[in-house]
């Protein structure tokens, strides 16, 4: 089976302070791990994916397979980044791709 | 050119009554999802087609039931709503080689 955990519901942080949402997640397979953004009645929309090893908006996520986890940081905080983060699962092969969601995290970013 | 279009966008319904979303998608994929997000924001696969064929059902109860016309479409039939059903769901759908979903705007559905 798998499953994704963000421990935090609500993160609160300043502009221009560092953020990091928490992503760990189980799986027996290797899996493929993204994050999702959602911004204030917006459509859910890819923001990063391990593989690509990209830097989108500033943020970057880390696969650490050691600790099963994939972090999403980001070194100074924006008003725009304000929205709800999703960590997504999805087996690498079969299943369908079907993606495991794990239940977020609002970030909100204070003047 | 809306890329994963859903309607409708609200939909408000008494107890009991049945009704549908319905989702279309413009990229050329051949894979669909149905997603619930509940009220506390947790989103939850239901269903994925893949060439008009069902190949993920998660645990949702048979009042729910997803229809796929051809590759572009497919639609959430809901039969005797329930209180319970009260959430936003979420269409999408992925190419074949990339395991990206794209989203559809969501409808809100609320039973009263």
């Amino acid at each position: 089976a798998q499953r994704v955990t963000q421990p935090e519901k609500l993160l609160s942080v300043f502009k221009g302070a560092p953020v990091e949402l928490k992503c760990n997640y189980s799986y027996s397979g290797s899996p493929e791990l993204f994050w999702y953004v959602q911004y204030s009645r917006q459509r859910l929309q890819l923001l990063l994916r391990h593989i690509s090893r990209e830097s989108i908006k500033g943020f970057t996520a880390d696969l650490n397979k050691g600790e099963t986890s994939f972090h999403l940081k980001k070194p100074f905080a924006q008003e725009e980044d304000s929205a709800m983060y999703y960590c997504a699962l999805s087996p690498r092969e079969g299943g369908g791709n079907k993606l495991t969601f794990g239940t977020g995290t609002q970030l909100k970013v204070e003047l | 050119d809306t890329a994963v279009s859903q309607t409708p966008k609200y939909l408000v319904t008494q107890m009991g009554n049945d009704k549908s979303i319905k989702c279309e998608q413009n990229l050329g994929h051949d894979t669909m999802y149905w997603y619930k997000q509940d009220s506390k924001k947790f989103l939850k696969i239901m269903f994925s087609y893949n060439n008009k064929e069902l190949i993920i059902n998660e645990t949702v109860p048979n009042r729910f039931s997803p229809k796929s016309p051809d590759k572009a479409h497919l639609n959430l039939h809901i039969n005797s709503l329930e209180l319970g059903d009260s959430a936003v769901y979420f269409c999408a759908s992925k190419g074949p080689g990339s395991p990206e979903q794209y989203f559809g705007p969501g409808t809100r559905l609320t039973v009263t």
